[in-house]
């Protein structure tokens, strides 16, 4: 069975912090990678997705993706009150996606 | 915009009563998805359409169904809702070709079930 891991959290971090969120993943098969924010009572929305290992930054998040250790993370730099949210990890091979818990994340002003 | 809208944002129904939910799409995409979600839960996915092919995952129960009479629309359908079944019921879209794994929400349908 497919798994996707996540600390849940919460995750607290001052204003202008690196915040650091991490998730595992337990198919090696898995091809696409992909991390959405989730405000409370709302639903996912897509802010990175990753292919291949290495980095990829987009503004103030960068995701970073190691297959051999079956690793993802999402660094958000600057953290902002408006990042705090629940951030969920979901991988795919290709077909359907399977999502981890989320890792809810608290930036404090 | 393009984008993918969920019908009703909030739906109460009693014990019992069916109750029929809708997504729509203007991206033009051919995968369609319905999950589940409920409270500090991860999506869990119900069905999806590849464009009229249907897939049900094996957990799915009997009382979700699913119907695509077009490209734009997919209704969630909950023929004899439980207490259990109050969730947030969220609609995704990928596409325009399998493999292209990015998929968009609509804002989602909070289901309550008295």
């Amino acid at each position: 069975q497919k798994e996707v891991e996540q600390n849940s959290g919460p995750l607290s971090v001052p204003e202008g912090a690196i915040a650091s969120l991490n998730c595992t993943y337990s198919d090696r098969g898995s091809q696409s990678f992909f991390w959405y924010r989730q405000y409370s009572g709302k639903s996912p929305e897509l802010i990175m997705s990753i292919y291949s290992n290495g980095d990829k930054e987009d503004g103030r998040f960068t995701a970073q993706l190691n297959k051999a250790s079956q690793y993802v993370s999402l660094l958000i730099r600057d953290s902002q009150p408006s990042d705090s949210a629940t951030y969920l990890c979901a991988v795919t091979g290709y077909s359907t996606l399977t999502f981890g818990k989320g890792t809810m994340l608290l930036v404090s002003p | 915009d393009a984008m993918v809208i969920q019908n009703p944002r909030y739906q109460v129904t009693q014990f019992g009563k069916p109750v029929t939910l809708s997504c729509s799409q203007t991206l033009n995409h051919n995968v369609m998805y319905w999950y589940q979600q409920k409270s500090s839960q991860a999506p869990k996915l119900l069905f999806h359409y590849y464009d009229k092919d249907f897939n049900n995952e094996a957990d799915t129960p009997d009382n979700f169904q699913s119907r695509r009479p077009n490209t734009s629309f997919c209704f969630l359908d909950i023929r004899s809702p439980g207490l259990g079944d109050a969730a947030m019921y969220l609609c995704a879209t990928s596409g325009p070709r399998q493999g292209e794994n990015i998929q968009y929400f609509g804002a989602g349908t909070r289901l309550s079930v008295l």
